[in-house]
């Protein structure tokens, strides 16, 4: 049962527009989101993150928008870069339970076309 | 400031051997947690670390262990090695007081192919 969802495994941007990768989940217990950026052969980086009692938060190009009647976030990369193509990494978690790990989506590789 | 180090960066094992791998943490991070990546599956939690205990395991088979030592540094081991084993580990280090605020810092993995 995958509580974190990235339903698009790939997604393809022409450079300087904007990019958007959604991400779903499933349990309402969740209250704390982020975003991670992998590039090949790297591990992971953090991006961004959000807690539920906001709907949106920014970092330069990056947006993050949180729908939490609909359970679902969003990542807005504006304007995108070469430098962006990487696989992006939802991942949830609950701050109440201070032992509760984070849980990860399955990812989607963006590709920023020159 | 050194990032995580994780060793080795790449190996191959046949089936029903074990293997060890070993993370570094960022100096002054207590946490440690580790992961498994395979494609199209995103990041599997495997257990998470800190001040040597194990605060926390995901849903594999016993044949994955691991443990901390009192510097912070940590191994994994898999014993019984099974083809669906192959995949890249990835250990991240936090400060860590708490296992779920999410700021973790990954190193570059470890590559494990199972033959």
């Amino acid at each position: 049962d995958q509580q974190v969802k990235q339903n698009s495994p790939s997604l393809s941007v022409q450079e300087g527009r904007i990019s958007i990768l959604n991400c779903d989940y499933t349990n309402s217990m969740f209250d704390y989101f982020l975003w991670y950026k992998k590039y090949p052969a790297e591990g992971p980086t953090f991006l961004i993150s959000i807690s539920s009692i906001k709907d949106k938060n920014e970092d330069g190009r990056f947006t993050v928008f949180l729908n939490k009647s609909a359970k679902h976030l969003s990542l807005h990369i504006v304007p995108s870069q070469p430098g962006d193509s990487a696989v992006y990494f939802c991942a949830a978690s609950h701050l109440a339970d201070s032992n509760y790990q984070l849980i990860w989506g399955a990812g989607t590789k963006l590709i920023i076309k020159p | 400031k050194a990032g995580v180090t994780q060793t080795p960066r790449y190996l191959i094992k046949t089936r029903g051997q074990q293997v060890t791998l070993s993370c570094s943490p960022i100096s002054g991070h207590r946490s440690v947690s580790w992961y498994q990546q395979t494609p199209g599956q995103g990041l599997q939690f495997l257990f998470e670390y800190f001040s040597e205990t194990q605060r926390n395991k995901g849903n594999f088979p016993g044949r994955f262990s691991g443990r901390q030592f009192s510097n912070s540094r940590s191994e994994m081991n898999v014993s019984t090695l099974e083809l669906g084993d192959s995949a890249l580990y990835l250990c991240a280090s936090s400060l860590g007081d708490r296992a779920n605020t999410g700021e973790l810092f990954f190193g570059e993995g470890s590559r494990l192919t199972v033959l």
